[in-house]
């Protein structure tokens, strides 16, 4: 069974302030998501992550994926108070099945 | 296109009710998903149909609970009887295709039972 991992799961942290969050799947796969919901919102996709060594980024958030350490990271520059939202990974089994697996999310909280 | 499209936002009801809640998913889309979000629970997959088909229901809590898709426009996801230990935010989200499998998810109906 494929598990999705997130960590921190919690995180607060001030404006200005680099940080990353990680998340390791447990089975192959080259096909990761991460997606953001602000309070009270729906899940927005904010990267899609197709190949080992992929990177895409987007202002201060930058997303990468590492198919043989089994690891996706988002790295956030310079936070700002903006960015506080719940951000999950997911990732896709790949052939096995038509679904995506969803971490547990990590709530960040950015002080001014 | 408007995206995935769910009615209603919100939806109060007594325990023992019937409950309905509906999903537009985006049209071409031939993935659908029913998921639930709880404090406690996180983000849980209900249920997910392809090409109006359900394939995997094995997240489907017991049976009071079921959902339909009679065409590629629309789906349902009923509860009868609810409880109290139903509320929660239920998203539809859809998707495109055999991969990737981005997933497009709608504003989600809170449900509250009482």
């Amino acid at each position: 069974e494929l598990k999705v991992e997130q960590n921190p799961l919690f995180l607060s942290m001030q404006e200005g302030k680099n940080y990353t969050i990680y998340c390791n799947y447990s089975t192959t796969s080259d096909r990761l998501y991460w997606y953001r919901q602000d309070p009270g919102k729906s899940l927005e996709s904010l990267f899609v992550l197709l190949s080992n060594g992929a990177v895409k980024q987007e202002g201060r958030l930058m997303a990468s994926l590492d198919t043989k350490a089994r690891l996706s990271t988002l790295h956030i520059t310079a936070a700002v108070h903006d960015l506080s939202a719940t951000y999950f990974c997911a990732v896709d089994i790949m052939n096995r099945d038509d679904k995506i697996i969803f971490g547990k999310g990590t709530r960040l909280h950015i002080l001014p | 296109d408007a995206g995935v499209i769910q009615s209603p936002r919100h939806e109060v009801t007594e325990m023992g009710q019937e409950v309905t809640l509906r999903c537009k998913p985006i049209s071409g889309h031939d993935y659908l998903f029913w998921y639930r979000q709880t404090m406690m629970r996180g983000l849980e997959l209900l249920i997910y149909f392809n090409n109006n088909v359900p394939i995997d229901d094995s997240g489907m809590p017991e049976d009071r609970f079921s959902a339909k898709m009679p065409n590629a426009s629309f789906s349902t996801l009923k509860i009868q009887p609810s409880e109290p230990r139903d509320s929660a935010v239920y998203f539809c989200a859809s998707s495109l295709g055999r991969g990737p499998y981005e997933q497009y998810f709608g504003p989600g109906t809170r449900l509250t039972v009482t």
